[in-house]
């Protein structure tokens, strides 16, 4: 069945390093794919999102990076900075589906 | 402009109690999402409403729990004689047009069950 999944729970860097956070997908129809951030006590917030027919897209300080062929998601953050602290959660979609279906999210916090 | 909008922001009631949360799309998107985020935890899907189209309630854990969009603007979500297990954040997204697209939230409304 669908399952979006994470790899780790809890991400760990030092402040001014880069972050990377995984995601995995079963589904292999899905077609969209979204990046969310979420601060304690909000609601999450939309950060870059990507379609299977690209590999990588970059925002700013982020990049997204798609691999179809082991079902695979990333989120690369370039000098983490302390605001960058939150959970982070992949979602995914396959054509014609009525919801995203939302991974379990990883925590990132940021060490001085 | 304006985001998505939940009211309240925060509610504590007694076991068996009905509550009403109320949410408040961005103006002229057409797909409304409620979600249920327990401490901790990812997001379980619980009703979707796009459009004039019958809602997808798929995700509703039980009778107690129902929604309803009116007008094809505002959402109130519903959960009859609560219980301690429906403590949680319950969150609400719209988006504006195609089904599966991106989804901007609220910044939810947290339920506490005493």
């Amino acid at each position: 069945g669908e399952s979006v999944g994470l790899h780790l729970p809890t991400l760990s860097v030092q402040e001014g390093d880069n972050s990377i956070i995984n995601c995995a997908y079963s589904n292999s129809a899905s077609d969209y794919f979204i990046w969310y951030k979420q601060e304690s006590g909000k609601g999450p917030q939309f950060i870059i999102d990507i379609r299977s027919n690209m590999d990588k897209r970059q925002g700013q300080r982020v990049t997204v990076l798609l691999n179809k062929t082991v079902k695979h998601l990333s989120l690369q953050i370039a000098a983490t900075q302390p605001g960058d602290s939150a959970v982070y959660f992949c979602a995914e979609n396959s054509g014609g589906a009525q919801k995203l279906v939302f991974g379990q999210g990883t925590r990132l916090t940021i060490n001085p | 402009g304006a985001g998505v909008s939940q009211s309240p922001s925060n509610k504590v009631t007694e076991k068996g109690k009905d509550v009403e949360l109320r949410c408040d799309p961005i103006s002229g998107h057409t797909a409304l999402y409620w979600y249920r985020q327990s401490l901790g935890q990812g997001l379980e899907f619980l009703i979707y409403f796009q459009g004039n189209s019958a809602p997808d309630k798929s995700g509703l854990p039980s009778d107690r729990f129902s929604a309803e969009r009116t007008g094809g603007s505002v959402s109130t979500l519903t959960i009859q004689r609560t219980q301690q297990e429906d403590s949680a954040v319950y969150l609400c997204a719209s988006s504006p047009d195609r089904a599966g697209d991106t989804q901007y939230f609220g910044p939810g409304t947290r339920l506490t069950v005493l």
